[in-house]
């Protein structure tokens, strides 16, 4: 079982760009989040999905888009890249009514010049 | 949410026991107590969770206060492997995201 899968790794963006993000899970849990995580800092959650076809914001949404596109899929997508958008950004799950056990991926570098 | 206070970084000797205070003062009766950590630039990993009783698992044991509103994680034998952040966490069956703050980082040194 591959857990929480991240792509990709790495990335660079010019400012103005758009990417998505791509976060998939094999481990059939229904909630599925991303935060991001800026140098010496803790993580800060941007968008969570509780369920398919469910998403909410977090503490710091502006800037982002997600798509629960299925229950194994999420993904955040940069409409418009800005510097203030470079962080290390992680997807994590979670079977939501059991435990706040939550599964993290290998996270995404993200860097916008 | 009850809201952690951690203190921002500790050393321990190698071999030594670590022991990460966690202050969660405003911790309601149905949040339990989680404990993560975060080794270099990895994803954030699950150690130990409980709700009022102390536990014990093959990683760590958590230590919880009898009032609640304090928490101890004790890694008996700190290893330079454990060199890592520590995130204190709080939360329900009912909470549906966990809210990080900065954690403690722990350095373990030979």
């Amino acid at each position: 079982n591959a857990g929480v899968t991240q792509t990709p790794k790495f990335q660079v963006l010019k400012t103005g760009q758009s990417m998505t993000l791509q976060c998939a899970q094999d481990m059939n849990h229904n909630s599925m989040y991303w935060y991001r995580q800026d140098p010496g800092m803790g993580l800060r959650l941007i968008y969570y999905s509780a369920s398919e076809g469910t998403t909410d914001k977090g503490e710091v949404p502006n800037g982002y888009n997600v798509s629960r596109l299925n229950k194994r899929e999420f993904s955040l997508r940069l409409e418009s890249a800005a510097p203030s958008q470079t962080s290390v950004y992680f997807c994590a799950t979670q079977e939501t009514g059991l435990n706040l056990m939550m599964f993290f991926g290998s996270g995404t570098q993200l860097s916008v010049l | 949410d009850a809201k952690t206070t951690q203190p921002p970084s500790m050393d321990c000797a190698e071999g030594r026991a670590a022991n990460l205070p966690c202050n969660h003062s405003t911790i309601s009766g149905n949040e339990y107590v989680y404990w993560y950590r975060q080794i270099h630039s990895q994803g954030p990993q699950y150690i130990i969770h409980g709700l009022k009783n102390n536990e014990t698992n093959e990683m760590a044991s958590l230590i919880i206060t009898e009032d609640r509103k304090s928490s101890t994680l004790i890694l008996p034998h700190a290893t330079l492997r454990d060199t890592a952040v520590y995130y204190c966490i709080v939360g329900s069956y009912n909470t549906d995201k966990l809210i990080f703050g900065t954690g403690t980082r722990l350095q373990v040194f030979p």
